[in-house]
């Protein structure tokens, strides 16, 4: 198994909040995604890296933030946290000479 | 911007019966073709991808097939078995610059013993 973890697992939290979510990878792959899985929408990018302090907007990037500074670490972030955000979230990877993402186990975020 | 449709979003066969999954995608730079395996609790895993250079590819009960004319391309599983079952994710990549998914929206495959 490709090494991608994500942490936290499981997180409850309030409306209004910040929320970061941590994708660590130990495979030194230049490419990083965060998606969201919802019922009836599939997995939707929400923001990619392409590099070290290189990353850019998916298709639901409203509302969330991310940062790399180093290879192995992309954080999701959002900033105040709202029902609608509700989701399960995935960190996905790949680099060359590999096309193939691997994800992580997800981590479920419920804001109340 | 990039799309990716996938049908049905479910699908149910009796166990030994063949499952057609298919997609259409709209970037005409894609140019790589993955599925992806999600069991209950997981994440998604790659089970069979293609390439644009090719219009078949198959491993064991499962093929792919890809017309880049239509933006058409399909999964195939052959003698369908219970462990099947799970939600399978049809993506579109460009395998340059930004190298960006984009998945479908999953179809829930239940095989029926």
């Amino acid at each position: 198994d490709a090494g991608i973890t994500q942490s936290p697992r499981h997180k409850v939290t309030e409306t209004g909040t910040p929320v970061t979510l941590r994708c660590h990878q130990t495979e030194n792959h230049r490419y990083m995604y965060w998606y969201r899985q919802d019922p009836g929408h599939g997995l939707r990018l929400i923001h990619y890296s392409y590099g070290v302090k290189d990353t850019d907007k998916g298709e639901v990037s409203d509302g969330y933030s991310v940062s790399r500074s180093k290879t192995e670490d992309f954080l999701l972030t959002l900033e105040s946290a709202t029902s609608s955000q509700t989701s399960v979230y995935f960190c996905a990877i790949t680099g060359a000479p590999s096309t193939e993402a691997f994800f992580g186990q997800g981590t479920r975020l419920t804001v109340v | 911007g990039e799309n990716v449709e996938q049908h049905p979003s479910t699908l149910s066969v009796q166990e030994g019966d063949s499952a057609v999954i298919k997609c259409t995608y709209s970037d005409s730079a894609s140019n790589y073709f993955p599925w992806y395996k999600q069991e209950l609790g997981k994440g998604p895993q790659l089970i069979i991808d293609i390439r644009s250079n090719v219009g078949e590819k198959k491993d064991q009960r499962i093929a792919v097939t890809l017309n880049k004319t239509a933006k058409h391309f399909s999964l195939h599983i052959t003698e369908t078995q219970p462990e099947d079952s799970a939600v399978y994710f049809c993506a579109a990549s460009a395998t340059s610059g930004t190298y960006k998914y984009i998945f479908g929206t999953g179809t829930r495959l239940k095989v029926l013993a």
